[in-house]
Order: structure tokens, then sequence, then C-alpha cells
């Protein structure tokens, strides 16, 4: 059973704090890991992707993974109140056929004014 | 379309009739996906194709569930008989390529409820 675990939250921060996000997966051999963004009622939309153990930055985004821990991260820095949604952890298992995303349930964040 | 267009975007039906749900990837996009999405929870994989065929439909609940894109480009998803349990939002996303890198885009969605 494939899984992808999400803190449901709800994560509260206050306007240009720092918000941590943290996703953990069971499919060792994954190989490809995202975060979505969702608002409420509407789609989730692609903000990070991430292939190599390490850091990725883009603007106030940085995703972090550790295969080893099985372990992928999102920093939201200088949080803004725009940022309030749900973030979603999905997760591309191995496989040359697998090309569905698994997803979490995800973690409903709040930035505070 | 500059993104995934999904129609109609909401669906009441009753229970035991027939839906369809269609949808328009971005174009040039020969990989589409279908995912369910039920309230609180992440999307849930339904079916997968690689132009006109269905390369992976393991996530299609049971066998009132279909999907098709005959020109390998719209698709339709097609649920029969439908139950109260299919209420949910079903989502089609996109990509240019089906590697383990593909970034998948999302259109917004059809809410199907079940009366």
């Amino acid at each position: 059973q494939k899984e992808v675990e999400q803190n449901s939250g709800p994560l509260s921060v206050p306007e240009g704090a720092i918000a941590s996000l943290n996703c953990t997966y069971s499919d060792r051999g994954s190989q490809s890991f995202f975060w979505y963004r969702q608002y409420s009622g509407k789609s989730p939309e692609l903000i990070m992707f991430i292939y190599s153990n390490g850091d990725k930055e883009d603007g106030r985004f940085t995703a972090q993974l550790n295969k080893a821990s099985q372990y992928v991260s999102l920093l939201i820095r200088d949080s803004q109140p725009s940022d309030s949604a749900t973030y979603l952890c999905a997760v591309k298992p191995p496989g040359a056929g697998s090309y569905q995303l698994t997803f979490g349930k995800g973690t409903k964040l709040s930035v505070i004014p | 379309g500059a993104g995934v267009s999904q129609t109609p975007s909401n669906k009441v039906t009753e229970k035991g009739k027939y839906v369809e749900l269609r949808c328009d990837p971005i174009s040039g996009h020969t990989a589409l996906y279908w995912y369910r999405q039920s309230l609180g929870q992440g999307p849930e994989f339904l079916i997968y194709f690689q132009g006109t065929g269905a390369a992976d439909d393991s996530g299609l609940p049971n066998d009132r569930f279909f999907a098709v894109r005959p020109e390998g480009s719209v698709s339709t998803l097609k649920i029969q008989r439908t139950e109260r349990g299919d209420s949910a939002v079903y989502l089609c996303a996109s990509s240019s390529n089906p590697g383990i890198r593909n970034e998948a885009f999302f259109g917004q969605g059809t809410r199907l409820t079940v009366v």
C-alpha cells in the first residue's frame, strides 16, 4: 500500500513568519515529489517539484527532500494571508508504468494578518 | 485554450442515472489523467491515458466507471448506475510527457452530486 502522510492541520502562522509543511511517504523507491496548493473550492495548482535530495528554492518557497528518511517538506517564507490554502503533497512511485500521483490528504494552512 | 477545461462544472443527478464528464486537456499534452477528490481528502487516481489508449486504469473503482479518449485529445469519463458514494469532485489533469518528471496541470473539476 503506497501511502503519503501529512498532518491535516490546521497550521496557523502569523503574517511574515515561515510556514513549514511536512510529508512522509512509504514507497522507498519513489522518484518525484510535488507540492500542490488548493484554495477552497478550487483545483490543485502545482507550486513546487523536486527529484533530488536537498533543497530547491523558488521565490518564497523552498522544497526539501530527504530520500533516506522518506521525507519531503515545503517552507514558505514571509507568509502572506493569500498563502492560506490546503497544501497537498504528491508522490510519483517507481516503475516505468507508474504515472499516477499518490496524494496526501493535505495540510490546511492559515496565515493570520 | 490555455488550461485544462472540464465540463460541466457542476452536475446533479439521481441515483441510478448515467453521467458523462468531459475533459479538454492543454493543447499538445499527450498524457491525460482522471482523479477523484472527496471532501477532506487528496485526489485519488482513477485512470491515465497516453494518446488514445488507457495505459493505466488501475484506479477505476469498479466496472460502472469507464473513460475514453478516442482522438487523443478530449476525454470523457462515464459513470453508469450512479450511487450516492460517487459524489465527489472529478479532476482531470494533463502533462506534456509521461516521464517521471512530468508535471500535471489540473482543470477546475466537475462537482458531481448524486441524490
